[in-house]
């Protein structure tokens, strides 16, 4: 299995300020079809998640353009260029490149 | 705008089988863009990727459970759903159905809101 670690676990990040998570696979994510299939998905205090970039970079519909996604082949990056109090959770990095299709242990972004 | 409602037993006995369905409204299942998956969540911890299937049948599960899990679909009803035999205490969960978009890289677009099972004689 690929396995996803994130750094850092725990995000205390004071409002308006910028926030970045890392994401980094045991493997390449790049697939055989040339693409990588690396996503970010938010899940909020007692809601389930919410996808938020797609394909590294893409941002999904609906999805502020605070957020932001870069990276390539082992090491990704979520980066939120000022932070909202609606942006308090865990994040996490997925991968979907080979089976099984596996997450990183999350992020806790809370506000300080 | 697609909905996806888990529904099923809450509290299963150990050594039985886990049951749920997922019923999509507001697009079909037979939509050949995406795939239909099991996601869980143990209380506090992280996500787990169970498996999805294709509205043609063809399934993919996570090695880990594979002996144990089948994923069906329901194209008539617009359901999918779980099954995880021989549970124990481990399988105590928020389950997840989600909808999985292959253009988008095979990302999860569309949750549920979850359903918990909790494991327990």
């Amino acid at each position: 299995d690929i396995v996803m670690t994130q750094t850092p676990l725990s995000s205390p990040v004071t409002l308006g300020q910028p926030a970045s998570i890392s994401c980094r696979s045991s493997q390449s994510l790049v697939h055989s079809d040339g693409n990588t299939y690396l996503s970010w998905l938010q899940q909020r205090p007692g809601q389930p998640p919410r996808l938020l970039i797609y394909k590294i970079s893409n941002r999904f519909s609906g999805v502020p353009d605070r957020f932001s996604g870069s990276g390539a082949g082992t090491d990704f990056t979520l980066k939120i260029s000022r932070v909202e109090a609606e942006d308090v959770g865990v994040y996490y990095c997925m991968q979907a490149t080979q089976f099984p299709h596996t997450f990183g242990p999350g992020t806790k972004v809370d506000i300080k | 705008q697609v909905q996806l409602q888990e529904s099923g037993p809450g509290l299963v006995k150990p050594s039985q089988t886990l049951s749920l369905t997922c019923t999509v409204s507001g697009g079909s299942i037979s939509s050949g863009d995406y795939y239909w998956s099991w996601i869980r969540q143990p209380p506090g911890k992280g996500l787990e990727w169970i498996g999805y299937i294709y509205y043609s049948g063809s399934t993919y599960y996570n090695p880990s459970l594979k002996s144990r899990v089948t994923i069906s679909v329901d194209t008539s009803k617009n359901q999918f759903s779980l099954k995880l035999s021989s549970v124990t205490a481990a399988d105590t969960a928020v389950y997840y159905c989600a909808r999985v978009r292959v253009w988008s890289g095979y990302a999860l677009t569309d949750w549920g809101q979850g359903t918990l099972v909790t494991v327990s004689s």
